[in-house]
């Protein structure tokens, strides 16, 4: 069956532009999840869905990073005024209910900002 | 949120057994262990979770003792196919699960 997709899988964007990210979960997960990680990193939290809402959204490193997530399925995340730091790996993944439950991973989409 | 310390790396032989052992010590009474593989360019991609004693499947087997304040992921004889970084978490319901930096195994002819 369909797994996690995200687009794009690549973009390069300069320094200071907006970037939208966008994760389409597989059909049913109720919980939505954005990571990122760096070259040679772990993963980095930064938010959670339940549904559209967003209970945790601890891990945003700054208000120029929002998510939304519609009719309980696409997510977009979304980076303002992108500096170089942001530069990494965006990793989504889906669970059938909560984190407890097996989270299945996307590809990715590597940003590079230049 | 329950913290996990586990090894920065690893090194094996292909066809030994290996295990990495995660220290969970403030777990909480509902909180589930989760094993997480993640090879280069890629997403993690579960293993094997359980709560306690012992659970195996057809990929690994992880050992949970009675105080449940640490894991052990066993992989039995490994390929050079298993070097990975293999995550430990620990959480239940909606908590948020915290991935870390991973234990970084490297297998070898």
């Amino acid at each position: 069956g369909a797994g996690v997709s995200q687009s794009p899988s690549n973009k390069v964007t300069e320094k200071g532009k907006d970037v939208e990210l966008r994760c389409d979960p597989i059909s049913g997960h109720t919980a939505l999840y954005w990571y990122r990680q760096s070259l040679g990193q772990g993963l980095e939290f930064l938010i959670y869905f339940q549904g559209n809402s967003a209970p945790d959204k601890s891990g945003l490193p700054s208000d120029r990073f929002s998510a939304e997530r519609t009719g309980g399925s696409v997510s977009t995340l979304t980076i303002q005024r992108t500096q170089q730091e942001d530069s990494a790996v965006y990793l989504c993944a889906s669970s059938l209910v909560g984190s407890s439950y097996e989270q299945y991973f996307g590809p990715g989409t590597r940003l590079t900002v230049t | 949120l329950a913290k996990t310390t586990q090894p920065i790396s690893m090194d094996s032989y292909e066809g030994q057994e290996v295990n990495i052992t995660c220290s969970h010590n403030n777990i909480a009474t509902n909180d589930y262990i989760t094993w997480y593989q993640q090879f280069p360019s890629q997403g993690p991609r579960f293993i094997i979770q359980g709560y306690k004693t012992k659970v195996t499947n057809e990929v690994a087997s992880l050992f949970i003792p009675a105080d449940r304040k640490s894991s052990t992921l066993s992989l039995p004889r490994v390929s050079l196919s298993d070097t990975a970084v293999y995550y430990c978490l620990v959480g239940a319901g909606y908590s948020t699960l915290t991935f870390g930096k991973g234990t970084m195994l490297l297998v070898s002819p």
